[in-house]
């Protein structure tokens, strides 16, 4: 079936850091990729997303580039804030008809100041 | 618009205990669903709907009811609570196929049950 491999963390960077969490799938068709946040009590909210092979997504200064050849959709984001401290949830989604959404496990992100 | 919400924020039930998770959603979507997140598993499906009067079983059903009277509301239902059933429960709502958007989903903000 459909998976979505990342690590769970937490990863703990100094601000102004770069940031790296790697992300890759396996999927039985051609899936849509996604980066979603969540912020301490709160739910889950798109980050960023690429629907085809060598597309870029970004937002708020992260950046993701979906790599067929790899199978990969690493998040980065050259210097990071205090204010980025969450839970980030890579996930795939495949086209047609309501498809569910596969989740990776969500990887924890502490930024000190 | 609200987008999405979610009532209650916080449960606390003893086992054998029913009740409703409600769901709700303004923006005129087709699809939702909900989901729990368990720590070390991410998030996991549990029961979906494409409209209104249609509903089907995501990854772990058991335990839970669904029904879709109305485009808006979406409300779980656990029969009879087990401690395994503690988690925080996600309800999200997307556009249908089609639209621009149709892939993001949109999250509530939750509702962490303790079942005792």
């Amino acid at each position: 079936g459909d998976s979505v491999t990342q690590m769970e963390g937490p990863v703990t960077l100094s601000e102004e850091a770069f940031l790296t969490i790697n992300c890759t799938y396996t999927a039985t068709g051609y899936p849509s990729l996604f980066w979603y946040v969540q912020y301490p009590g709160e739910g889950l909210q798109l980050l960023l997303k690429a629907t085809k092979a060598d597309d870029k997504g970004s937002n708020k200064g992260f950046e993701a580039t979906y790599r067929k050849e790899t199978t990969s959709f690493h998040l980065e984001k050259g210097s990071v804030q205090v204010s980025d401290s969450a839970v980030y949830f890579c996930a795939l989604k495949l086209a047609g008809g309501y498809q569910k959404v596969t989740f990776g496990i969500g990887t924890k992100l502490q930024v000190i100041p | 618009n609200a987008g999405v919400t979610q009532t209650p924020k916080f449960q606390v039930l003893k086992t054998g205990q029913s009740m409703t998770l409600q769901c709700a959603q303004d923006m005129n979507h087709e699809y939702m669903s909900w989901y729990r997140q368990d720590p070390g598993m991410g998030l996991r499906l549990i029961h979906y709907s494409v409209g209104a009067g249609i509903t089907d079983q995501g990854e772990v059903p058991n335990g839970y009811n669904v029904s879709r009277s109305t485009t808006e509301d979406f409300p779980l239902r656990l029969l009879s609570a087990a401690p395994s059933q503690t988690s925080v429960y996600f309800c999200a709502s997307s556009y249908s196929p089609g639209t621009p958007s149709q892939e993001t989903q949109y999250f509530g903000p939750g509702t962490r049950l303790l079942v005792l």
